[in-house]
């Protein structure tokens, strides 16, 4: 069965970055498209980004284009999205999400990441 | 601000039929799919709706989805207490190039 598995809670001061990661299992991890999208405490979902991880090659939300970075680690089926510069309003929870082999957004998604930006 | 348009909440009491509306344009409902997604207080979203009617297993068929220019409505038929959450569409908008989603729908079940 897929999963996705992402690293836990962190806390970061204003202006530092944050790594986080998503684990896929469960099917062919180079052959669908890995999507981080995150969510403000009581708020809407809000599109971030996303990576191919046979190739690489990624595609940024023009809003996050100067500060995030998605790699990934094909040796362990592991995507990264790391956030700099960061502000109070990134304390928000962020989920990687995966797409569909046909094209489906999304059919799976990692648990949620919580970053707490605080002084 | 988001580019898919929802209403706020909607409400229903138990064995009603709701729907929820998600409006868009031409660079991005008119031209892609749309997806909806189920999310329960404290959890991840669910993959609820797909390719804009369809359900993928294990989603009873009291959801359905539908599509029409550029704006799709899910219904939720047979209303049930656990169906009390936030409902999401989304789709991928090829002006700006990366998916978009709706502001959020929360559904009371009176």
């Amino acid at each position: 069965q897929v999963q996705l598995v992402q690293s836990g809670a962190e806390v970061k001061k204003p202006g530092a970055s944050v790594k986080v990661s998503c684990q896929a299992s469960g099917y062919t991890f180079t052959g669908s498209y890995m999507h981080w999208v995150r969510q403000a405490p009581g708020q809407g979902l809000e599109w971030m980004g996303r990576i191919n991880p046979n190739s690489g090659g990624t595609n940024y939300a023009q809003k996050f284009q100067d500060r995030v970075t998605m790699t990934r680690d094909t040796s362990i089926n592991t995507v990264y999205m790391e956030l700099s510069r960061l502000r109070y309003d990134d304390t928000v929870v962020y989920y990687c999400a995966r797409e569909g082999q046909f094209g489906e957004l999304f059919d799976y998604w990692g648990q949620g990441t919580l970053v707490t930006v605080s002084s | 601000q988001s580019v898919l348009t929802q209403p706020p909440s909607a409400s229903g009491t138990p064995g009603q039929r709701v729907t929820i509306s998600c409006s868009g344009r031409s660079s991005n409902i008119g031209r892609n799919t749309v997806n909806w997604y189920q999310q329960l207080p404290g959890t991840a979203p669910k993959f609820l709706i797909y390719s804009n009617n369809q359900r993928p297993s294990g989603v009873p068929d009291r959801f359905s989805g539908s599509k029409s220019g550029t704006s799709a409505s899910l219904a939720i038929s047979g209303l049930q207490s656990e169906d009390e959450a936030d409902y999401y569409c989304a789709a991928w908008d090829d002006s700006l190039n990366h998916v978009i989603f709706g502001g959020g729908t929360k559904l009371t079940v009176l």
